[in-house]
């Protein structure tokens, strides 16, 4: 079955630690998206790829960084700067058509600080 | 620069009751609306979606949505509730034309009651 999968489902930061989430897809998408969500706020856009090899910030791009090294994989790294990392971080991707985008969405990571 | 504002951040109704979540928009050109639905820990999951075709829109589990531009307007409706529609529901634009960034409405939490 064509899908996104994120892993950990959970995740723990110290202190002081960079962590790293998983995204992978099969669908054959060009564009893949990471999404912060907190209670109350919606969704929103950390960064956003649309190619391999480019990737662009988002509205809180500011303590993440991520990589486009292969299309079916776009992990985002939460860095030591990231001071509120507590939250539930979503992956998506879409094709690179801008009449037919839709997109779709991974099952999660919630990440937690010790 | 596109927004959404969705009316009630909580909505309760009887089972068998209609169900109405109200999205409206703002957006310079013509707009792309979607709906999506999330259950307790899970990503998103796509309803529906208006992109300048029929302005009734029908989606899975049952729901539709109308596109009324003089009122800005995506409203989401079900004609009966069911217990399983118990979720969060968020309505999310992007203009037309181009890669455009999707906005997200903060959601409404849905709520049925036996």
């Amino acid at each position: 079955d064509g899908g996104i999968t994120q892993s950990p489902k959970y995740l723990f930061r110290k202190e002081g630690q960079n962590v790293t989430l998983s995204c992978e897809q099969n669908l054959n998408h060009d564009a893949m998206y990471w999404y912060r969500q907190d209670p109350g706020q919606g969704l929103r856009l950390i960064y956003y790829s649309q190619i391999v090899n480019d990737f662009q910030k988002g509205d809180i791009a500011e303590g993440y960084s991520v990589s486009r090294e292969k299309k079916e994989s776009f992990p985002l790294t939460v860095t030591s700067a990231q001071k509120n990392p507590t939250a539930f971080y979503l992956c998506a991707s879409s094709t690179s058509d801008p009449y037919q985008e839709t997109q779709y969405f991974g099952p999660g990571t919630r990440l937690l600080v010790l | 620069a596109q927004s959404v504002t969705q009316l009630g951040s909580h909505v309760s109704v009887s089972e068998g009751a209609l169900v109405l979540l109200r999205c409206n928009y703002s957006s310079s050109v013509p707009p792309y609306l979607f709906w999506y639905v999330q259950y307790p820990n899970q990503g998103l999951q796509l309803l529906l979606k208006y992109t300048s075709a029929a302005t009734l829109v029908k989606g899975i589990n049952g729901f539709e949505a109308e596109f009324k531009k003089s009122e800005t307007s995506f409203h989401l409706t079900k004609p009966s509730a069911h217990m399983s529609d118990a979720a969060e529901y968020f309505c999310a634009v992007r203009p037309s034309g181009g890669y455009q960034k999707v906005t997200f409405g903060i959601g409404t939490k849905l709520q049925v009651i036996p």
